[in-house]
């Protein structure tokens, strides 16, 4: 299994663009979530997803979309690309019934520089 | 709300030493308890988690964490300090075990000959 794959690794960007980062697990997870990660931030919860069709804002969700439309995918997209988004982006996915135990499992992460 | 304090935000042990990181979590209810650690440029690896039982709970790469819910803590200790440590560790609540987790800022671990 490849657990949980984020696509691209790294990306450049100019402000103003938009782009989509990919995030699909292969563990039938119903639980999926996106985090950035910023220097001295530790990581901040963007929007999670608790089933396809189902996603909620986290902390930090101003300038992210997200959808849900099957279980394995959950795209983080960014309309239009600011400095202040410039960071690495990690996605994580978890198992949700009958198993509260299963922590989740984190993908190797995006980094994401906005020029 | 939840939130986890991180109060040392660099440490710098030697080689052989013992470690202590601190966490400190702020939650109502019973808390599910995880430190990660991750290496430069690389994602993040879980070294053990809490949910219940036992206090004192055992993880990977030689780590163990006791909670104490009296002191709203959750340190993370290893008895002797290796160069391949040096990482970031991160303190994490969650409400449950599989739900989305809040983070502590982040210790940075440098090791010293």
């Amino acid at each position: 299994n490849a657990g949980v794959t984020q696509t691209p690794k790294f990306q450049v960007l100019k402000t103003g663009q938009s782009m989509t980062l990919q995030c699909a697990q292969d563990m039938n997870h119903e639980y999926m979530s996106w985090y950035r990660q910023d220097p001295g931030m530790g990581l901040r919860l963007i929007h999670y997803s608790v089933g396809a069709g189902i996603t909620d804002q986290g902390e930090v969700p101003n300038g992210y979309n997200v959808s849900r439309s099957t279980t394995e995918d959950f795209p983080l997209r960014l309309l239009s690309a600011a400095p202040s988004q410039t960071s690495v982006y990690f996605c994580a996915s978890s198992p949700r019934t009958g198993a509260s135990n299963q922590p989740q499992h984190f993908g190797d992460g995006t980094r994401l520089s906005i020029l | 709300a939840q939130s986890v304090t991180q109060p040392d935000i660099h440490i710098t042990v030697s080689e052989g030493a013992s470690l202590e990181l601190r966490c400190n979590y702020s939650y109502g209810a019973t808390p599910y308890l995880f430190w990660y650690v991750q290496s430069p440029g690389q994602g993040l690896q879980l070294l053990l988690k809490y949910f219940s039982g036992d206090t004192l709970v055992q993880g990977i790469k030689g780590f163990e964490a006791e909670f104490k819910r009296s002191q709203s803590s959750f340190n993370l200790r290893k008895p002797s300090v290796h160069w391949s440590d040096a990482a970031e560790y991160f303190c994490a609540v969650g409400k449950s075990g599989n739900t989305p987790l809040v983070f502590g800022k982040g210790t940075r671990l440098s090791v010293i000959a």
